[in-house]
């Protein structure tokens, strides 16, 4: 199973920029880079998913180097309700459900 | 429109004992996916349900078994409770055929936190 490799913690102030970063060295051609997040108390949920080009939606952007060998995921300005532990994930393109979390970056957000 | 509903939220077992937890997928979905999260880590995948059976599965013993209901809601088995299965248990659905190019995600409950005694 490809693995990823991510900060344990990172810390960031209200509406400040923030970027995580994921290392995935043993990508392979048909792995997406997939993002969730988990909220205390909540179960995960999806953030962001893209292969080799930069993807923009409503929560983030992810940005992917050009030998897809990392990516950083970007939260644009930080709110309060951000902190959350963030996975950075492999998922094969044959669509399978069997997603591999690691420990993820736990993000925290100060006033 | 109801997301992923578990239940129970939280339930106290004994070690031994055999616990049984539920799922309702997302209105529209009917694949169901199970994964274990122990205190402090990320996920781990124990098995997916579609059209009734079993199509994949983790590194799990045979004691966690599964079920899949025509109406695409699932269960989670766990038989023998040992101390080591205390963990939040979360249940994810995804349509059958979601399109790569559009979201691709899994949804997930809330899970259920079972504690072994």
């Amino acid at each position: 199973d490809a693995k990823t490799t991510q900060p344990n913690s990172m810390e960031s102030n209200e509406e400040e920029p923030v970027h995580l970063p994921c290392n995935h060295s043993t990508i392979s051609g048909t792995d997406y880079i997939h993002w969730y997040r988990q909220l205390p108390s909540q179960g995960p949920e999806y953030v962001i998913h893209g292969l080799t080009s930069n993807v923009n939606n409503r929560m983030a952007s992810l940005a992917i180097a050009e030998d897809r060998k990392s990516s950083t995921l970007i939260l644009h300005r930080a709110t309060l309700r951000d902190a959350a532990v963030y996975y950075c994930i492999l998922r094969d393109v044959d669509n399978t459900d069997k997603l591999i979390f690691g420990t993820g970056t736990r993000l925290q957000v100060f006033p | 429109d109801a997301g992923v509903t578990q239940s129970p939220t939280h339930l106290i077992k004994t070690r031994g004992q055999q616990v049984t937890l539920r799922c309702s997928p997302k209105s529209g979905h009917d694949t169901v996916s199970w994964y274990q999260q122990a205190l402090g880590q990320g996920p781990q995948f124990i098995f997916q349900y579609y059209e009734e059976e079993e199509r994949q599965r983790g590194n799990f013993p045979d004691r966690f078994s599964g079920h899949q209901f025509p109406n695409y809601s699932s269960e989670l088995n766990v038989n023998a409770l040992l101390l080591g299965d205390s963990a939040l248990y979360l249940c994810a659905s995804s349509p059958t055929w979601p399109a790569v190019d559009k979201g691709w995600e899994l949804f997930f409950g809330e899970g259920s936190r079972l504690t072994v005694l």
